[in-house]
């Protein structure tokens, strides 16, 4: 399967506790990206990296929310102190980004779905 | 600033019925993206379309079509012959042009075709 991955699937957990999600883009894509869709929304922009650099956070991404792409390959969302507003479903996406042939497709992962109890 | 807008909470037709999901968008910039992705009870999004805004002309795929309207900001997506496969959740969304190509997502309209 040469298509994005994310893990876990699915991560239930008690609020206070700290999770961690990992996104595996398309072997080639330099660009990554982190949504969150909360239920009956349409998804939201948190974060994007450009290789390994993280060049935009959204106001969504609180203190306790951080991003990682060590390397320019896979990345992690790791979510400290969860708090039951946290209980969501985390997409990550990845392209090629911008480049002399115009805009790159996104193309999504199957997301994490994180429950807070 | 940018907004999508998908009046339709949810629709409900009767399979080989046609079916039209609106979308209304807000932008300041003359160069943006509109798409159309579809979210099936797997929860994938699968991207359907990506219109540049210099481009209006409509366009057909198969059973789906895409009207730009530039003048009304409207990008409305028609499901001709729908089929209970197509039951799924459709978000309408906008990417401006040199901001970084994040994406803006409508809540979406969730569709249910019924056999």
């Amino acid at each position: 399967d040469t298509g994005v991955s994310q893990n876990p699937r699915h991560k239930i957990t008690k609020r206070g506790q700290n999770v961690t999600f990992r996104c595996d883009p398309i072997s080639e894509h330099n660009r990554l990206y982190w949504y969150r869709q909360t239920l009956g929304q349409g998804p939201e922009f948190l974060t994007y990296f450009q290789n390994e650099a993280q060049l935009e956070k959204s106001r969504l991404l609180s203190d306790r929310f951080s991003a990682e792409r060590p390397k320019g390959s896979f990345s992690t969302l790791e979510i400290q102190r969860t708090e039951q507003g946290d209980s969501a479903m985390y997409l990550c996406a990845s392209s090629l980004g911008q480049g002399p042939g115009g805009y790159y497709e996104q193309f999504f992962g199957p997301g994490t779905r994180l429950t807070v109890l | 600033a940018q907004k999508v807008t998908q009046a339709q909470t949810e629709i409900s037709v009767v399979e080989k019925e046609d079916v039209t999901l609106d979308c209304v968008y807000e932008t300041r910039d003359t160069t943006y993206y509109l798409f159309w992705y579809k979210q099936p009870p797997s929860g994938e999004l699968v991207f359907l379309i990506r219109r540049n805004s210099f481009d209006e002309q409509n366009e057909i795929s198969g059973r789906y079509s895409w009207n730009f309207q530039k003048s009304t900001s409207s990008f409305n997506f028609t499901i001709t012959a729908s089929q209970v496969v197509d039951s799924a959740v459709y978000f309408c969304a906008l990417s401006e042009l040199g901001r970084d190509d994040k994406i803006i997502f409508g809540k979406g309209t969730r569709l249910h075709i019924l056999p």
